[in-house]
């Protein structure tokens, strides 16, 4: 089964301060690499995506690096506010392009 | 906005039972998804269907089935439900016009099999 790794599965940070969170991924269709954002008893919300010709794509303080020939991305946010705290998913597309793999998720807590 | 409910927010079935999870999408979307969330493992792809009446199965269909007679509605099926089969369910859908990644999540239905 493909997978996506991503890393770490919890993360704290203080307000103000940078969260940066890892995905690896295995052969897969080339199209967007998205982020999602899941806050308690929501589901997932689209945060940020990537098209993989771009190493990088910044919206606000949400940006996602991309390094194609490591199979990685990370995201990163600046100036981590409490409002933040969620948990993250990255995805990638599986290798027929059909649907989405999503990574474990790293909850993320910010601190006041 | 694009809205996808599902039917239950929580849901207590007994082991056995025959269980029918709902899920309907108000924006003309072609595909829609089934996952499971469970803590730990993340978001796992049980079915998926590109239109009416098709479907194909994602990493874990195990003890599932599908049904989509219409374009808005996407049905899971537990077939007979087993405690390892309690978790929270995740329907999604998406249009070409957003690729493959522009997902839109329901809330979920937390079921629990006792």
């Amino acid at each position: 089964q493909q997978q996506v790794k991503q890393s770490p599965q919890s993360l704290i940070v203080q307000k103000g301060g940078i969260s940066i969170i890892n995905c690896a991924y295995e052969n897969t269709a080339f199209d967007y690499f998205p982020w999602y954002q899941q806050f308690p008893g929501k589901g997932p919300a689209l945060l940020i995506a990537i098209r993989p010709d771009v190493s990088e794509k910044k919206e606000g303080r949400f940006t996602i690096s991309f390094n194609k020939s490591a199979k990685q991305f990370s995201l990163h946010i600046m100036d981590s506010q409490p409002g933040d705290s969620a948990t993250y998913f990255c995805a990638a597309p599986n290798q027929a392009g059909t649907a989405l793999i999503f990574g474990k998720g790293t909850t993320l807590s910010v601190s006041s | 906005d694009v809205k996808v409910t599902q039917s239950s927010r929580y849901l207590v079935k007994r082991t056995g039972e025959k269980v029918f999870l709902e899920c309907v999408q108000d924006m003309d979307h072609e595909n829609m998804f089934w996952y499971r969330q469970d803590p730990g493992l993340g978001l796992r792809l049980i079915y998926f269907s590109y239109d009416v009446k098709m479907k194909e199965k994602g990493d874990i269909p195990e003890g599932y089935s599908v049904s989509r007679e219409k374009k808005e509605r996407f049905s899971l099926i537990l077939e007979s439900a087993s405690t390892n089969q309690t978790s929270m369910y995740l329907c999604a859908s998406s249009s070409p016009g957003t690729g493959l990644y522009g997902y839109t999540f329901g809330s979920g239905t937390r079921l629990t099999v006792v």
